[in-house]
């Protein structure tokens, strides 16, 4: 089982929805990240939020927008989003950035119609 | 650039030992790390190593780590047909800023 939760599991929306991915840990981690990974590749760092301050943005298009309410929650905010965008989101949280181990939770499975 | 390298595919049978081979660029990485992910899961963190290691065991897992060479090994002891999946080297990038993986090599266990 993953310390890091990851809602919905699967989510299916079309162009001109607005969705939102959540992501939740309470290991009190303030290190918190989002990834894409397309089928058979390696993940994708999208954002990277440390003490819920966005740190890193990985060029990622402005449709993709990232949240972080408090030191335990990340969200993902979709909107306008293009059949290519079709991934697995995967969240992810450490101790302290990249210095300490990343612990993924089970990814969101986002299928743009 | 930073680069992980990994060999794609390797088959074994069960109960046979597995070895997946890594290589890597930045010889200042701390920490190198395994990852697994099964089909249609998230990534579970298997083991990581400190790069002033050479060695780590852990149950069926042993990390054995050439920092000449910039090679990193896993080997899975009595491997089961639940190992079957993809596993991921990572190393941190110099900058501290990025998780580079590896392309993951795709174990397939057989009976």
């Amino acid at each position: 089982d993953t310390e890091v939760t990851q809602t919905p599991k699967h989510l299916v929306m079309g162009m001109t929805n607005k969705k939102s991915l959540k992501c939740e840990q309470h290991m009190g981690h303030r290190a918190m990240y989002w990834y894409k990974q397309k089928a058979k590749k390696p993940p994708e760092l999208m954002f990277v939020y440390s003490y819920e301050k966005l740190s890193i943005n990985e060029s990622v298009p402005s449709r993709f927008s990232p949240e972080c309410p408090n030191s335990s929650l990340l969200n993902l905010h979709l909107h306008a989003l293009q059949p290519e965008d079709s991934a697995l989101y995967l969240c992810a949280s450490s101790q302290e950035g990249f210095g300490s181990p990343l612990h993924f939770g089970n990814g969101t499975r986002l299928t743009v119609t | 650039g930073e680069d992980v390298e990994q060999s794609l595919f390797l088959s074994v049978r069960e109960g046979d030992s597995s070895v997946i081979n890594c290589t890597y660029t930045d010889s200042s990485s701390t920490y190198l790390y395994w990852y697994k992910q099964e089909p249609g899961a998230g990534l579970q963190l298997l083991t990581y190593i400190f790069s002033n290691m050479d060695m780590k065991q852990d149950q069926r897992l042993t990390v054995l780590l050439n920092k000449k060479d910039k090679h990193l090994s896993l080997r899975i002891a009595d491997t089961q047909t639940g190992d079957s999946a993809i596993y991921f080297c990572a190393e941190i990038d110099q900058a501290g800023t990025a998780l580079i993986f590896g392309k993951g090599t795709t174990l397939s266990v057989s009976s």
